[in-house]
């Protein structure tokens, strides 16, 4: 069965570093999204994205925040300087967006730390 | 505000027991709610889906409630397993807003032998 897969599981920065998460969405999905969760905290959306653009982002999501679908595989997260505040689970999640399935499928995370 | 609420925030039960997990929400204007099961370092997965007109929907074990009305929503399992020790997740999507889920904070499910 087709899933999404996310890269690398674990991840560990020095604030103000630079980080990029990876995303492989399912085969034929039009529709991403990416979800944070601060350990014992909701799950919280982020930003969705489709038709190569940004559909809609949460206040979350600040100018630190970018996201790209570079070569029609990959969906990545970049977060330019890291804070502390930064470290959570990173979900990716992809849609097909045809008329029966409108489920949100999502990856195993990225658990990103911020030193 | 959109938010949803879930109770309890925890539960232990005995193998074999059955249990009803609770979900209010104040999303508007509504599209769908689902439950998902989340199990630790996991992403969630999806159990049921319930639109505005359905009430009830049963998947194997699950089965799910949803009364638009008072905009409350159950999750029954029957005879649990100790494979389902994990977080159960409410989450509502609204309606033309691009798919964006509005989740839950949970209810932490522990099934003791």
């Amino acid at each position: 069965e087709p899933e999404v897969t996310q890269t690398p599981s674990h991840q560990v920065t020095q604030m103000g570093q630079e980080v990029i998460l990876r995303c492989v969405p399912i085969s034929n999905h039009l529709y991403f999204y990416w979800y944070r969760q601060i350990l014992g905290q909701k799950v919280e959306f982020l930003v969705s994205f489709y038709n190569n653009e940004i559909s809609e982002k949460s206040e979350i999501f600040d100018d630190q925040f970018s996201v790209e679908r570079p070569d029609g595989s990959n969906f990545t997260l970049k977060i330019r300087s890291t804070k502390l505040e930064d470290s959570a689970m990173y979900f990716c999640a992809s849609m097909s967006g045809t008329s029966f399935d409108h489920t949100q499928y999502f990856g195993p995370g990225t658990r990103l730390t911020v030193l | 505000k959109n938010q949803v609420e879930q109770s309890p925030q925890s539960l232990i039960i005995l193998e074999g027991k059955n249990c009803t997990l609770q979900c209010n929400y104040t999303v508007s204007p509504f599209s769908n709610l689902r439950w998902y099961k989340q199990d630790t370092g996991r992403g969630p997965v999806s159990l049921t889906i319930m639109t505005f007109s359905e009430n009830t929907k049963s998947n194997g074990r699950y089965t799910a409630t949803l009364d638009a009305d008072t905009k409350q929503s159950s999750l029954h399992i029957t005879a649990s397993q100790l494979s389902d020790s994990a977080s159960y997740i409410c989450v509502v999507r609204k309606r033309n807003q691009g798919g964006k889920l509005i989740f839950g904070q949970g209810t932490e499910l522990s099934v003791k032998p």
